[in-house]
């Protein structure tokens, strides 16, 4: 069993709508990422959180620790952000980045 | 800046040869790691590096190597390969161990390999 679950798995969504994908983990973290891989295969990291929430444009990403759960929002969603979300979590322990332990991702195909 | 460049982009490989995936940063960052992802499935972690000249083992290791001579490179090697390490191959590579919001992970495009 995975330990980083992110739900739903496939999303389709007509543009302007908002979305949110979620990430939930069974274990403690320190840490998760957000990271969007592009229909070519390149992957970008998109947020890091420890805490609370952030923003770029129209992209949103909270957390809260101790229920164990991510969101990631897109509002007025555009083709464009047509991609898989992955989110990646970094255990408790302390670890860096070698201890990530990724989703399976979330594809999301925005139509026009 | 290049950022992370991996090469070659595809591979068709027979059972047991071997080969080289390239990996190359130009960010002069010290933590660089190698990562391969199944359909379905999340990315793994292979092998990792903290810095020249040091490397270590991650999730799934077994039958890949690893070198780490300079800052800048970190080649994967596949030897002997079989149908299970058909998979798409991602370096990265981040400036800090812990990555931040100021210190990313940064991913090369992938290498699509194909072993028949």
């Amino acid at each position: 069993k995975n330990e980083v679950e992110q739900s739903p798995q496939n999303l389709t969504a007509q543009e302007g709508e908002f979305i949110t994908i979620n990430c939930s983990y069974s274990v403690g973290i320190s840490a998760l990422h957000w990271l969007q891989q592009h229909p070519g295969g390149g992957i970008v990291s998109l947020f890091m959180l420890s805490s609370g929430k952030k923003k770029h444009g129209r992209l949103i990403a909270t957390i809260n620790i101790q229920e164990k759960h991510s969101s990631l929002h897109i509002t007025a969603s555009h083709p464009r952000d047509s991609a898989v979300y992955i989110c990646a979590a970094i255990p408790i322990p302390q670890g860096g980045s070698e201890k990530l332990v990724f989703g399976k991702g979330t594809k999301l195909t925005v139509n026009p | 800046n290049a950022g992370v460049t991996q090469t070659p982009k595809f591979r068709i490989l027979k059972i047991g040869q071997s080969m080289t995936l390239q990996c190359t940063q130009d960010m002069n960052h010290n933590y660089m790691y190698w990562y391969r992802q199944d359909p379905g499935m999340g990315l793994k972690l292979i092998y990792y590096s903290v810095g020249a000249g040091i490397t270590d083992k991650g999730e799934v290791p077994n039958g890949y190597n690893v070198s780490r001579s300079t800052t800048e490179d970190f080649p994967l090697r596949l030897e002997l390969a079989a149908p299970s390490q058909t998979s798409v191959y991602f370096c990265a590579s981040s400036y800090r161990r812990e990555s931040s919001y100021n210190s990313p992970l940064h991913f090369g495009n992938g290498t699509r390999l194909t072993v028949t």
